[in-house]
């Protein structure tokens, strides 16, 4: 499969646990990795593998996977966590890559 | 510090070419493979190809193939990605950046390039 899917939008309170999803049949094979993404900026790496955090990235931020589901979770969201947030991996042949569709984050 | 420094917008009319240059500094340039990503205004990110700068092999997704060409130049450390048959769709800012790998299972864009903005229009 050459997919990966999101949700389009999320909310969360000011504070508390968000997790975004990203679906997709070679997230069986293949771990995600997650991008935030600011208006006009391009994207950063924020989760990758298992659920590793380059150097910068506040541990609020975290992954985990599950079958065809990969999760990015924000524990205590913060206001400026509000943007774009995008999955990514390899298709299920792993010579190509393949981002979600990309959820808009909310905190209200 | 490790950059990736891309060039300037360009503007361009239907039918055109273009060729975006990617500048590559701080760390070793035959090491990593370089991506591209586009993104349309108001879409999201949509990855076109990669190219081994070490002996420029190169992967485009099919729906460029034929259209995109993806070069490296070792003596500067940079790479090109060119787009022929421009259309209005292709207006987009494209942004090449660095995979990371654990030579397993998952793979990493771990360095951008603020991206280059391409206009088509008539």
């Amino acid at each position: 499969s050459s997919e990966l899917t999101q949700d389009p939008a999320v909310s969360v309170a000011l504070g508390q646990t968000v997790k975004i999803t990203c679906q997709g049949d070679s997230l069986r094979r293949y771990y995600a990795s997650w991008y935030q993404q600011k208006p006009g900026q391009a994207p950063i790496l924020v989760i990758f593998g298992k659920n590793n955090r380059p150097s910068g990235i506040p541990d609020r931020f975290s992954g985990s996977s599950s079958g065809n589901t990969a999760s990015l979770t924000i524990t205590g969201a913060q206001a400026e966590d509000e943007t774009d947030y995008y999955c990514s991996s390899r298709d299920s042949s792993g010579n190509h890559v393949i981002f979600g569709g990309g959820t808009k984050l909310t905190v209200l | 510090q490790v950059h990736l420094v891309q060039s300037g917008a360009e503007v361009k009319k239907p039918g055109a070419s273009v060729k975006v240059s990617c500048k590559a500094s701080g760390y070793t340039f035959t090491t990593y493979y370089i991506h591209w990503v586009r993104q349309a205004p108001g879409q999201g990110l949509e990855w076109m190809g990669m190219i081994n700068p070490s002996g420029a092999t190169t992967t485009y997704a099919q729906k460029f193939q034929g259209r995109v060409t993806m070069t490296t130049d070792t003596s500067t450390s940079t790479v090109y990605m060119g787009v022929s048959s421009l259309r209005s769709e292709d207006t987009a800012v494209y942004y090449c950046t660095r995979e990371g790998w654990n030579g397993l299972n998952f793979w990493y864009f771990d360095l951008w390039g603020r991206g280059t903005l391409v206009t088509v229009s008539s």
